[in-house]
């Protein structure tokens, strides 16, 4: 079983729509959960962090964790074509520092 | 302010050639860190440094790869006697400390021949 499990995709979804992009992890421990953005041939850009169980709200943006589940979300609100791009879930565990990524979600949003 | 900066971002050479790339992370920032991005293995740890110490290598997948950092500030991933393998996407991200987010640089793409 791999550490960070994400849907390939692709998902696609109408402009204007909710798009909900999810992630599964299979340590206990993990105790730091990211979301990044990556545009085709661009890095990784941060857009959520979540520490503790529950909802956390930026913008049209929404993470949502759950520790017992081991399952952290994204939601994205009122999805825009510039929204379209592969999102990646991380995953810092206790007791070390690395980022430890899902192999990504490639989202289409369409107008 | 300035984010993370890298260089060159990008690099062809040839197989059995040394190459150096370099990180300038984000100034204050203390925590830095490698990775790289292949189309098969996804995004993967190398190294990461908490000044000029590097605490966990576990990520460099051989002894041809190497990191160093200096003055708390920059750090420079050599890779000797570069393999078709090696071919990726270098990322370098820092931290401000070693419990907070990891902002990422634009890459060095490196392409072996």
């Amino acid at each position: 079983q791999k550490e960070v499990e994400q849907n390939s995709g692709p998902l696609s979804v109408p402009e204007g729509a909710i798009a909900s992009l999810n992630c599964t992890y299979s340590d206990r421990v993990s105790q730091s959960f990211f979301w990044y953005r990556q545009y085709s041939g661009k890095s990784p850009e941060l857009i959520m962090s979540i520490y503790s169980n529950g909802d956390k709200e930026d913008g049209r943006f929404t993470a949502q964790l759950n520790k017992a589940s081991q399952y952290v979300s994204l939601l994205i609100r009122d999805s825009q074509p510039s929204d379209s791009a592969t999102y990646l879930c991380a995953v810092k565990v206790q007791g070390a520092q690395k980022l430890v990524f899902g192999q990504g979600t490639r989202l289409t949003i369409n107008p | 302010g300035a984010g993370v900066s890298q260089s060159p971002s990008n690099k062809v050479t040839e197989k059995g050639k040394d190459v150096e790339l370099r990180c300038d992370p984000i100034s204050g920032h203390t925590a830095l860190y490698w990775y790289r991005q292949s189309l098969g293995q996804g995004l993967e740890f190398l190294i990461y440094f908490q000044g000029n110490s590097a605490p966990d290598k576990s990520g460099l997948p051989s002894d041809r790869f190497s990191a160093e950092r200096t003055g708390g500030s920059v750090s420079t991933l050599t890779i000797q006697r570069t393999q078709q393998e090696d071919s990726a996407v270098y990322l370098c991200a820092s931290s401000p400390d070693r419990q907070n987010e990891q902002f990422f640089g634009p890459g060095t793409r490196l392409t072996v021949l």
